[in-house]
């Protein structure tokens, strides 16, 4: 098992481009979700998913969206990158509430 | 609304101590608890978790121990190494909401060999 991916490693954007952040996980979990980690702030929660077709909002959801078409993917989407959104993102995933969350090995994005 | 602290934010040791990290929460209506490891510049890897009925969860020199009532959970490392050097971060799992973890700032371990 690859375990959870994300892509790009590393990403630098322009004030007001848009891109996606990629999370895939082949273990079949239901739960995925996307942190942000800010020196000082720790991890907070952008958005989470319990399962396909089923999304909701962390606590810092402004200036994202995210879709779970399929169990494996849960993409997050910066609509128009701000300099605040500069931060390493994190996405998890894990099979149910009770068991271990496993984290993507990060995306760090700077927005200019 | 929860929230997760974790004393001290920065430790340092000569290598062989044994030391325990804190995290404490203000809210003990949790699913689970589970403590990280994160190396400068990389992802989180998942230490222990323990879940809220029980009390504690050992992997090798780790231990950590599990108080809901108080609002508590200590990470013990037995006879620290060089190694052991990383930010250890306590995450809690809210019962009331599936699939998110409210994490503590970390704390910073140094060991001196």
């Amino acid at each position: 098992n690859a375990g959870v991916t994300q892509t790009p490693k590393f990403q630098v954007l322009k004030t007001g481009q848009s891109m996606t952040l990629q999370c895939a996980q082949d273990m079949n979990h239901e739960y995925m979700s996307w942190y942000r980690q800010d020196p000082g702030m720790g991890l907070r929660l952008i958005h989470y998913s319990v399962g396909a077709g089923i999304t909701d909002q962390g606590e810092v959801p402004n200036g994202y969206n995210v879709s779970r078409s399929t169990t494996e993917d849960f993409p997050l989407r910066l609509l128009s990158a701000a300099p605040s959104q500069t931060s390493v993102y994190f996405c998890a995933s894990s099979g149910n509430r009770g068991l271990l969350q496993y984290f993507g090995p990060g995306t760090r994005l700077t927005v200019t | 609304k929860q929230e997760v602290t974790q004393i001290p934010a920065a430790l340092s040791v000569p290598e062989g101590e044994n030391l325990v990290l804190n995290c404490s929460f203000t809210d003990s209506a949790i699913y689970n608890l589970q403590w990280f490891r994160q190396d400068p510049g990389k992802g989180l890897t998942s230490l222990l978790l323990i879940q809220s009925s029980q009390r504690e969860q050992t992997s090798g020199r780790l231990n950590a121990s599990l108080d809901k009532s108080s609002g508590r959970s200590t990470l013990y490392i037995a006879a620290s190494q060089p190694g052991d050097s990383a930010t250890y971060l306590c995450a809690v799992r809210p019962l009331a909401e599936g699939g998110k973890l409210i994490f503590g700032q970390g704390t910073e371990l140094s060991v001196k060999p």
